[in-house]
Order: C-alpha cells, then structure tokens, then sequence
C-alpha cells in the first residue's frame, strides 16, 4: 500500500531561518510527487511536481527535491507569510490520476 | 493556477437533512474530480472519485449511498451528504484534475456543521 510520511509534523522558525521539511514514500512505480501549501480554512494551493530522482524545482524561497524515497522542501530564509501547513502528496503509475497525502508539516515562522 | 470553485464554502443544518456541495472547474475541463474529507490538523483523506459521465468509485469504508456524487458534465461535480448527522461535520475539499499538466487543483473548501 502507498504511503507518505512527512516530517517533523510541526516545525517553528525564526524568520530568516532556513530549514527543510521531509516526506518519505513508499509506492509501487511513483508517478509524481506533489508539494502544495494549504492555510487554515483554505484548500490546498499547489506548488511543484517532481517525477524523478533529481529533479529539483523552485519557487521563491522553496525548492523542491527528489530521491528514490524521500522528496525535501527546502525553505530559505523563511518570512511571517510562509507560515502554512505544507503537504506532499504521491501519484502511482496506473491510478486514475488519485492522490495519496501525507499529514502534513505545520511551519510558523516568527517575525 | 487553475481555478475551482467550490461553494459553499460554510453550511449549518439539522441533523437529518440534505446537504449538496458544488465543485465547478473555471478554466479547463475536468473529466475527473476528486472529494476529498479533512478533520482538524489532519491530512486529506480521499473519499472518492468522480468520472464525468459514469459512477463515481468510492474509496474503502465510504458509504456511496450516503455520500452521493454526480458528475454531470465537464466542469461541475456535486457531493450530497444524505441525512447528515452530527459525525459527518468536517471539512469536505474538491480538486479538479488537469490531465495535461498532471495536476490537481483544489476548491477553498466546504466546512459542514451538523448539529
């Protein structure tokens, strides 16, 4: 069965402190993996997609990367507005394009 | 992003009613679109998918007759909760997928209260 767990499950920085948040999976055959940040309330906004081991992907102060068994969000010099819950997300080869989430990293960065 | 639009976005009733949640794709065309439920500080759990134009395949331990989806056409997909009772308050969030960039897009959210 396909599974994501991401970690820490909750992670707290000072602004301007860099960090990076972790998703370990396991799948048969991975087909994507997904980054997207969700605010309280909200739904979930997408951010990047990664298909293979290699592949790195950036936005802003994020970049994404990619293992045979874990995907890194790397957050650099993180502000107040990139507080969020961030969750990942793995697509199997052969799924009709369904998703598997992990629960979640909640960040806060602190002014 | 693409937009999907999911309304309502909040919704209080008796315990015993009829509550529907539309989830509409603004700018591509979904065959496929997925409902999904979230309780407090946790992840999405899947309920289901929806095909436009035929049964809706429901994950394990979803009741299909009482979560109802309809997919009627490319843009819009519905979820009733039938004879709601207070443990189906959650939050119950849509995406649409966008089978050329391989991505889902997801609604704002609909927070459901029993009571």
């Amino acid at each position: 069965e396909d599974q994501v767990t991401q970690s820490p499950e909750a992670l707290r920085l000072q602004e301007g402190e860099s960090s990076s948040l972790n998703c370990s999976y396991t799948v048969s055959g991975l087909r994507g993996l997904f980054w997207y940040r969700q605010d309280p309330g909200k739904g979930p906004e997408f951010l990047f997609t990664l298909y293979s081991a290699g592949e790195e992907k950036e936005k802003e102060r994020l970049k994404a990367t990619l293992t045979k068994k874990e995907s890194f969000l790397h957050i650099t010099a993180p502000k107040p507005e990139d507080s969020a819950t961030y969750l990942c997300a793995v697509q199997a080869r052969g799924n009709n394009n369904d998703m598997r989430f992990g629960a979640g990293t909640r960040l806060t960065v602190k002014p | 992003g693409a937009v999907v639009s999911q309304h309502p976005s909040r919704v209080i009733c008796k315990s015993g009613t009829s509550v529907k949640i539309e989830c509409r794709s603004l700018d591509f065309q979904a065959t496929t679109m997925f409902w999904y439920r979230q309780f407090p500080k946790k992840s999405l759990m899947l309920m289901a998918t929806s095909n436009e134009g035929s049964k809706a395949t429901y994950e394990q331990g979803v009741e299909k007759d009482k979560f109802l989806i309809n997919h009627a056409s490319l843009t819009l997909s519905t979820l009733t909760v039938t004879s709601a009772h207070p443990e189906d308050s959650s939050f119950y969030i849509c995406s649409a997928g966008d089978r050329v960039k391989n991505i889902q897009y997801f609604g704002a959210g609909t927070r459901l209260s029993v009571l």
